[in-house]
Formats: structure tokens, C-alpha cells, sequence
């Protein structure tokens, strides 16, 4: 167990939906990451927050969302879904937001958009 | 551009037989740090190793050990006497300077250890 609880574990929705997807770090940790997991993709980065604050982007859309709270957990908002954005979602957290941090990843959220 | 390399997709070996994945990195920093990470069919991804940059020692943890050569920009992980236990997707992973905070993943090496 990484100690990084993310919720829910599967998620069905329909297109043009809505979804929040949650992360809640390990303990102590300040830095939430976020990625995506699909076949053709592969692991892709979307963004990264610390210690409430936005710290970097990567291949996130415009439709997606994040933010981190005061308690650290942090949640990722999903709009205007489209099949293509059916994927395994994963969060993961660290202790300093530092380049030579390790990340420790949660159980992700599968996704399913029909 | 493809930073991390693992052309092999998938590799099929028996139960007790030893076995590496290669992975090669692609960067211009100096300062870099390499990981390796497992993604067994539970899903989760489960940390393995870390190493940066200025450290080319090689490291042995049990069955597992990882080849670190600059020269040829590679970060190898052999597993020795490979069990069914080891069956499991393998990520290799960069986190360079251009990359800011986030790590630049392989497309991954899925294992199959067969009894």
C-alpha cells in the first residue's frame, strides 16, 4: 500500500459528462501529481501541485481541470468528456516537489466513457 | 521526441530463468535522475529505484540489480532467477531539467514469467 488513496476506483460515464476524480496524498506529502494511462498514449503527465500551489503542466487539456486543497487532497475535473478521454487515471504524491523525488503512486481511477 | 526508450514490448521468459530490460534515456542536462517502476496486473504503480545522475554505481536488491552506464545512456534492470511473482509491466522513467517537475515515462516492458 503507497499510502495514496484515490477515489473512485472505476468511474462510467457518458459523453459530454462531468466527473471529479479525488486524491488524497500520503501523509506529509505536499506534492500531488497527476497522470493519465491509456494504450496509445502511455503514461502522460498532466499536472503537478504543491503545497496548494500550481507547480507545472503537462499534456492536460483544456476540458481538464485540477486543484489541490489547504488539506492536500486534490482533485482532478473531467468535462465535456469524450471517448477518447476514456483512460486510467493515477495520482500520485511526494514529500518536497523536488527534482530527485520519488513518486508514490495510488491505485488509479479507470475511467470509462461510453 | 521520445525521451526513454524500452523497445522491448514484451518478453516472455520461464520461471527461474534470468532476465533484462533495457531502457535508454535521451537528455542534455547533466542533472538528471532515472527510475524504475513496476505496474503488476493489480494495477498500481510500485516504485523501484531511483538514481541520479552523478551516481553511476550499479545496485543489487535481492534478485533485482540495475546497470547504469552514461557512456551509452542506458539504465538496465535485470531480474535474476525470475519468479511468477515478477509478471508485471516495467516503466522506466526520466526526470531531467527539460521535463521541469514531471517524469517522462517509457511505453513499458510487459513481463511474462511462466512456471
Amino acid at each position: 500500500d503507497s499510502g495514496v488513496t484515490q477515489t473512485p476506483k472505476h468511474l462510467i460515464t457518458a459523453t459530454g459528462q462531468r466527473v471529479t476524480l479525488r486524491c488524497s496524498p500520503r501523509s506529509g506529502d505536499l506534492s500531488v501529481y497527476w497522470y493519465q494511462q491509456s494504450l496509445d498514449q502511455g503514461l502522460q503527465f498532466l499536472i503537478q501541485y504543491y503545497n496548494g500551489e500550481e507547480r507545472a503542466k503537462g499534456n492536460i487539456l483544456e476540458r481538464f481541470s485540477a486543484q489541490q486543497f489547504p488539506d492536500l487532497h486534490s482533485e482532478l475535473n473531467l468535462s465535456s468528456l469524450e471517448l477518447g478521454d476514456s483512460a486510467l487515471y493515477f495520482c500520485a504524491s511526494g514529500p518536497s516537489g523536488g527534482k530527485n523525488e520519488k513518486l508514490f503512486f495510488g491505485s488509479g481511477t479507470q475511467l470509462s466513457v461510453l | 521526441a521520445q525521451k526513454v526508450t524500452q523497445a522491448q514490448t514484451e518478453i516472455s521468459v520461464v520461471e527461474k530463468e534470468d532476465v533484462t530490460l533495457d531502457c535508454v534515456y535521451e537528455t542534455r542536462d547533466t542533472t538528471y535522475y532515472l527510475f524504475w517502476y513496476k505496474q503488476p496486473p493489480s494495477g498500481e504503480l510500485v516504485f523501484l529505484i531511483r538514481r541520479n545522475s552523478f551516481d553511476e554505481q550499479n545496485e543489487i536488491s535481492g534478485r533485482y540489480s540495475w546497470n547504469f552506464q552514461k557512456s551509452t545512456s542506458s539504465f538496465n534492470f535485470t531480474i535474476t532467477a525470475s519468479q511468477v511473482v515478477d509478471s508485471a509491466v516495467y516503466f522506466c522513467a526520466l526526470r531531467d531539467a527539460n521535463s521541469g517537475y514531471a517524469l517522462n515515462f517509457g511505453k513499458g516492458t510487459s513481463l511474462l514469467v511462466t512456471p
